[in-house]
């Protein structure tokens, strides 16, 4: 266990469904981070929140949607998905962003989303 | 933009053998470089960070090296194990983001 929960752990939706995916962290960090890990591709980060506020979101398409209420929750609101956007979707904490210090992120164990 | 490679993608050796992993990247404006493992249908697991200024770190039978210059680190496993049996990633951090390779596949075979 690494502090780090993602709810459900595994999602099947239609194209025309939306749904919500759930992250907390149980370790007092300050940054959380969204990755989405397809079979073929090395492992790609999506959004960063770092107190909340969202301070990177690297190219990804509006039917993606992240949230965080606070510091100890992320979500990540999906709609009109297409089936290329199946994948393991990670969630991750730091204490602080990385790059300022020794600083790794913590990783949740994922949700494998199958889209129809 | 920052790449990351690994190299090889996947790797089968019986067990008790020293064994080597490589990565490398393109831009070596990096903070530092870090090794995960991730177990089939899990999360990632931090291994070991190394800082920009630092040359290798040790954790158990485990040690990366980074060369900074030449965009390049290896993680050398001793004595493998069945239970070291995983992807491994490779990850440098250029500032909020951090940037992974595709992975190596690791089988250890009793």
């Amino acid at each position: 266990e690494t502090g780090v929960t993602q709810t459900p752990r595994h999602l099947v939706m239609g194209m025309t469904n939306k749904k919500s995916l759930k992250c907390e962290q149980h370790l007092g960090h300050n940054a959380m981070y969204w990755y989405k890990q397809s079979a073929k591709k090395p492992l790609e980060l999506m959004f960063v929140y770092s107190l909340e506020e969202r301070v990177e979101n690297n190219s990804v398409p509006s039917r993606f949607s992240p949230e965080c209420p606070n510091s100890s929750h992320l979500f990540l609101h999906l709609h009109t998905l297409q089936p290329e956007d199946s994948a393991l979707y990670l969630c991750a904490s730091s204490q602080g962003l990385t790059g300022t210090r020794e600083e790794t992120q913590y990783f949740g164990p994922g949700t494998r989303l199958l889209v129809l | 933009k920052q790449e990351v490679t690994q190299i090889p993608a996947a790797l089968s050796v019986p067990e008790g053998e020293n064994l080597v992993l490589n990565c490398s990247f393109t831009d070596s404006a990096i903070y530092n470089l870090q090794w995960f493992r991730q177990d089939p249908g899990k999360g990632l697991t931090s291994l070991l960070l190394i800082q920009s200024s630092q040359r290798e770190q040790t954790s158990g039978r485990l040690n990366a090296s980074l060369d900074k210059s030449s965009g390049r680190s290896t993680l050398y496993i001793a004595a493998s194990q069945p239970g070291d049996s995983a992807t491994y990633l490779c990850a440098v951090d250029a500032g909020n983001m951090l940037t992974f390779g595709g992975g190596t596949r690791l089988m250890v075979k009793p």
